[in-house]
């Protein structure tokens, strides 16, 4: 089974700090993903990620730095912490898309609940 | 802009086949419709795709419109444990494969 592991589930900040949230995969996926999830508004992608040391802004990139130095690991960065950025954060990793039929999965962690105090 | 449209919560009775409609009306040729699920406190999990034609696996049916401008994802024999939020989303291969999700559906099965 493919596995994606987040490093904390629960995490309390303060405004200001610098925040890490690491993201680990173990199927070897080229494919990397940071989103946040907020009520009402569904899943929306920070960043993602091609390959090591590839990175591409998604939808909401301000605010967030990623870093991914090896193909198992995605870090997303939160340089300094801001009560809107209170909320749960899901990484997701998947292989190379296929133009085709095929079945192309994103594989999601179980989230980190963020809360900027 | 989102992609998709999805009413914000339904419910069904348990053992009656739940319906959940999605609107996609400015879905591109190849760009294909998935369904995701997200049962309380887990990541959200596959559930079924397609691009033209109705799909049916284990787990569900997809039924897409001709012209492609909504769906509906359809749970046979809804149970308790398909209580979740449902993630009608838009696979979009030119952009890297991303997934633009909606806001999801909320389904409640009732005993």
């Amino acid at each position: 089974d493919v596995k994606v592991t987040q490093s904390s589930r629960y995490l309390v900040k303060r405004t200001g700090e610098k925040v890490f949230l690491e993201c680990v995969q173990d199927m070897d996926h080229e494919n990397m993903f940071w989103y946040r999830q907020d009520p009402g508004l569904g899943l929306r992608l920070i960043y993602f990620s091609y390959d090591v040391k590839m990175k591409e802004k998604g939808d909401i990139p301000e605010g967030y730095s990623v870093s991914r130095e090896k193909k198992e690991r995605f870090s997303l960065i939160l340089e300094s912490a801001s009560t809107n950025q209170t909320s749960m954060y899901l990484c997701a990793s998947s292989p190379p898309g296929t133009s085709g039929r095929a079945r192309y999965e994103q594989f999601f962690g179980p989230g980190t609940r963020l809360t900027v105090l | 802009d989102a992609k998709t449209t999805q009413p914000p919560s339904m419910d069904c009775a348990e053992g009656r086949a739940a319906n959940l409609p999605c609107n996609h009306s400015t879905i591109s040729g190849n760009e294909y419709v998935y369904w995701y699920r997200q049962i309380h406190s887990q990541g959200p999990q596959y559930i079924i795709h397609g691009l033209k034609n109705n799909e049916t696996n284990e787990m569900a049916s997809l039924i897409i419109t001709e012209d492609r401008k909504s769906s509906t994802l359809i749970l046979p024999h809804a149970t308790l444990r398909d209580t979740a939020v449902y993630y009608c989303i838009v696979r979009v291969p030119s952009t890297g494969n991303q997934f633009y999700f909606g806001t999801g559906t909320s389904l409640t099965v009732i005993p």
